[in-house]
């Protein structure tokens, strides 16, 4: 059974401050995605990764895949109040076609 | 373009009961996966369907079941119902024109059992 272990499990910031909410494996990923979801909403897509090392910029948030392909991590920079949010990291493994999700890191950006 | 839709939204029954949720895609997916997502476990994948055939299934037990009508739309089933189904169950589609990479997710429908 894979397994993603997100941490920190919750983090409560101020708005402007910078974090960094990290995902991890002992196992290999072909692509690995990351979801915000919201209360009383389903999780939404914010980016995918596919290649050991990628970087990906999405305006404040800055993602990165593993060289390895088993790990990634999320920043973003200068919070604000609407990035508050269950972040969660999705990995696919080249064989199966279900996504393994990790346990999610609670985000709450106070004013 | 309309996302993809839940129905009931939230719904309480009892032990022992047996409960089905619908769920209809975006217009042009085939294919639907469902998700339980609990405090305690978190997203944890149920099964997906595709072209009225699973594709796929997840490590739960033969009390979940699910199925995909001709349009697409899709049902889960769970019968004899225990206190641990509670849980936000998450439906979500994909298009093979993005290699179903990219999961479209609903608003869910929170189950509660008494």
């Amino acid at each position: 059974t894979q397994l993603l272990e997100q941490s920190p499990q919750f983090l409560s910031i101020q708005e402007g401050e910078n974090l960094t909410v990290y995902c991890n494996s002992s196992s290999v990923f072909s692509s690995l995605q990351w979801y915000r979801q919201e209360p009383g909403e389903g999780p939404v897509l914010l980016v995918t990764v596919v290649t050991g090392g990628e970087v990906k910029k999405l305006k404040r948030l800055t993602f990165q895949f593993g060289d390895a392909r088993k790990d990634s991590s999320l920043h973003i920079t200068a919070a604000q109040t609407g990035d508050t949010g269950l972040y969660l990291c999705a990995g696919r493994d080249t064989g199966r076609r279900a996504l393994t999700f990790g346990s999610g890191t609670r985000l709450q950006v106070q004013p | 373009k309309a996302g993809v839709t839940q129905t009931p939204r939230y719904l309480i029954k009892t032990r022992g009961q047996q409960v089905t949720l619908s769920c209809s895609p975006i217009s042009g997916h085939r294919s639907v996966s469902w998700y339980q997502q609990t405090p305690g476990q978190g997203l944890q994948f149920l099964f997906e369907y595709f072209s009225e055939t699973q594709r796929n299934k997840g490590n739960f037990p033969g009390r979940f079941s699910g199925r995909q009508f001709s349009n697409s739309r899709s049902e889960m089933n769970v019968s004899t119902l225990e206190l641990g189904d509670s849980a936000l169950y998450l439906c979500a589609s994909s298009s093979p024109s993005t290699g179903d990479n990219e999961q479209f997710f609903g608003p869910g429908t929170r189950l509660t059992v008494l």
